[in-house]
């Protein structure tokens, strides 16, 4: 099945500076990596997606890149700011198992004011 | 209602009782998830139901654990013999595939669990 690896587990930064947390994944056939946000104490939230007939997509400060011949995707924070600081979760849907995402390992973001 | 319900939000068990744990999804949403997050973790799959077609167990940790989907709407996660490992938040997540081929999960606000 699919396997979806996520590094850094943990990353600190000064407000301001930018963040970026990247995954590989396995299955070729993969096809739509979204992005979650996990705030202390609350549920995931979908902050981006991107589709893999798409190189790059961004949202104001946020930007995810895929590169289907590696297997590998980043999301890219920009001017980050005290707000940003959660866990991020990367996952992939794989078209062979049934359409199921499967979920990195998350990424905790510190971001130091 | 217009997310995914989740009952109990807290429960606190003792150690050997069983326990069920509710989802209610959002109408329409064919996919069913759910995980657990210990503190601090991440998300542990455990199981996923997918329309009519064999759910998916191979996240679940023992026997003790079982999940079923009635009428391809309400899920029911079952701890039996529950143990204090298992105290954990249970989140419950659904989505619908968009025509794009997304999946959009909606993530339910989970039930915490304590095992004594």
């Amino acid at each position: 099945g699919e396997n979806v690896e996520q590094h850094p587990s943990t990353l600190s930064v000064q407000e301001g500076d930018s963040a970026v947390i990247k995954c590989t994944y396995s299955d070729s056939a993969s096809n739509y990596f979204p992005w979650y946000k996990q705030e202390l104490g609350k549920r995931p939230q979908l902050i981006i997606d991107i589709r893999s007939n798409v190189g790059e997509k961004k949202d104001q400060r946020i930007a995810v890149t895929l590169n289907k011949t590696a297997k590998h995707f980043s999301l890219h924070i920009t001017e980050t700011q005290p707000e940003d600081s959660a866990v991020y979760f990367c996952a992939a849907r794989n078209n062979n198992a049934g359409n199921m995402l499967t979920f990195g390992g998350g990424t905790r973001l510190m971001v130091k004011p | 209602g217009a997310g995914v319900s989740q009952s109990p939000s807290n429960k606190v068990t003792e150690k050997g009782k069983d326990v069920e744990l509710r989802c209610d999804p959002i109408s329409g949403h064919t996919a069913l998830y759910w995980y657990r997050q210990s503190l601090g973790q991440g998300l542990e799959f455990l199981i996923y139901f997918q329309g009519n077609s064999a759910p998916d167990k191979s996240g679940l940790p023992s026997d003790r654990f079982s999940a079923e989907r009635t009428g391809g709407s309400v899920s029911t996660l079952t701890i039996q013999r529950t143990q204090q490992e298992d105290s954990a938040v249970y989140l419950c997540a659904s989505s619908w595939k968009e025509r794009s081929g997304a999946n959009v999960l909606t993530f339910g606000a989970g039930s915490r669990l304590t095992v004594l």
